[in-house]
């Protein structure tokens, strides 16, 4: 299996600062990398499909990219609406496994 | 508009048969790969497995292997998760999601979820 390896597990940020969550595979998945955003009780939330595009929808300040082994999520400028826990997750070959989040705090 | 609709929360106790539901609609069922992912009280995403509809090619993580049993019925747009004997460790919530585009696409449309609660 291909290890997802997310860091840090959790930050604490203010509305407006430009946030950047890691994503490491344990082998190569090209650009088979995907991020979602979950929030307390909802169904998670494509934001990046495919390392670095974005799923309709989803604000611009949202953005990732990277390709191989490590990726990277970047919020431009934390809303609100932004604190939640982030996933990465490797398409590239089955199990399609997931990172093991980053919860993003006030 | 693609919808995922699953079925509703469950109450059952160990060593109980389960089966849930995912009932697409708005796109062609049999032309999308459907996943499934537990996330137990508390925890992350766990990708369970996932199955195309159209030929019923499935694939599951080896961690769930043998534990579970997904299925589709394509005449009726519905995938399913099934146990033949749950355990209390099997009390999780299970999404149902369909793959954005091919194989190797996100997950990019979510069910509700189903609540499964297994205790004595």
């Amino acid at each position: 299996d291909i290890q997802m390896t997310q860091s840090p597990s959790s930050l604490c940020a203010s509305v407006g600062d430009r946030v950047t969550i890691t994503c490491r595979a344990s082998q190569s998945i090209s650009s088979c990398l995907n991020w979602y955003q979950q929030k307390p009780g909802k169904a998670p939330n494509l934001l990046i499909y495919a390392a670095s595009s974005l799923q309709s929808g989803v604000p611009s300040r949202f953005s990732g990219s990277g390709s191989g082994t490590d990726f990277t999520l970047t919020i431009s400028s934390l809303q609100p609406e932004d604190f939640a826990t982030y996933y990465c997750q490797q398409s590239y070959s089955s199990p399609q496994t997931f990172g093991q989040g980053t919860k993003v705090e006030i | 508009e693609v919808q995922l609709v699953q079925s509703g929360a469950e109450v059952k106790k160990p060593g109980e048969s389960l089966k849930i539901s995912c009932k697409g609609s708005g796109y062609s069922f049999t032309s999308y790969w459907i996943g499934w992912v537990r996330q137990m009280p508390g925890k992350g995403l766990e990708w369970m497995g996932i199955i195309y509809p159209g030929d019923s090619d499935t694939r599951y993580s080896p961690s769930f292997q043998g534990q579970v049993t997904i299925s589709a019925d394509k005449s009726i747009s519905t995938a399913y998760l099934q146990w033949s004997s749950l355990k209390a460790s099997d009390t999780a919530m299970y999404y149902c999601a369909r793959h954005r585009d091919g194989y190797n696409s996100g997950l990019g449309y979510w069910g509700q979820g189903t609540l499964v609660t297994v205790s004595s």
